[in-house]
């Protein structure tokens, strides 16, 4: 059964203290890791998908990045608006499966 | 471009109703899927529609149902309520081979 663990559960940042979090996954094989970010109130709202290893996707603070295990979420000089909850997907490659999600990271950025 | 919209925002039920939920996809989009998102279990897959079709079913009791219209419109329904059915229900579309695309899903509370 595919799984997807994101750690850690909720990570406190100082306002430009750079950081990363963790999305580890198991798929017979993959069609693609996707990273989400949620607001409160909110719908997830799509930022990367990384298809192979050694894949790595950048925008703004943010960059994610895939071996074959895992994935990380790369966030550099994090300012207060980039708290959120941030989610992790895999979807495997066989068929049109759906998306399994991990249960994500809550994010808190202080000024 | 308008994004996936979700009606109602809100809703307040009793155990033993039913209720409907409805979902309009980005314009083109002919895939919806429908997901619960709570804290405990984070988002959990319910189905997804494509062309009309249920293309794939989570592991929910048969109490939760959907369709899709000619127009890609999706509807989904929960009979006999159940306090554990508290949730935010999300509705996500898409195209062929691309991302999921959120809407900000329906708060469902049961009294």
């Amino acid at each position: 059964e595919d799984q997807v663990t994101q750690s850690p559960e909720a990570l406190r940042l100082q306002e430009g203290e750079s950081s990363s979090l963790n999305c580890s996954y198991t798929v017979s094989g993959l069609r693609g890791l996707f990273w989400y970010r949620q607001d409160p109130g909110k719908g997830p709202e799509f930022l990367f998908t990384l298809y192979s290893a050694g894949e790595e996707k950048e925008k703004e603070r943010l960059k994610a990045t895939l071996t074959k295990k895992e994935s990380f979420l790369h966030i550099t000089a994090p300012k207060p608006e980039d708290s959120a909850t941030y989610l992790c997907a895999v979807q495997e490659i066989s068929g049109n499966t759906p998306l399994v999600f991990g249960k994500g990271t809550r994010l808190s950025v202080i000024a | 471009k308008a994004g996936v919209t979700q009606t109602p925002r809100y809703l307040i039920k009793t155990r033993g109703q039913q209720v409907t939920l409805s979902c309009s996809p980005i314009s083109g989009h002919r895939s919806v899927s429908w997901y619960q998102q709570t804290p405990g279990q984070g988002l959990q897959f319910l189905f997804e529609y494509f062309s009309e079709t249920q293309r794939n079913k989570g592991n929910f009791p048969g109490r939760f149902s959907g369709r899709q219209f000619s127009n890609s419109r999706s509807e989904m329904n929960v009979s006999t309520l159940e306090l554990g059915d508290s949730a935010l229900y999300l509705c996500a579309s898409s195209l062929a081979g691309e991302p999921q695309h959120f809407g900000d899903g329906t708060r469902l509370s049961i009294l």
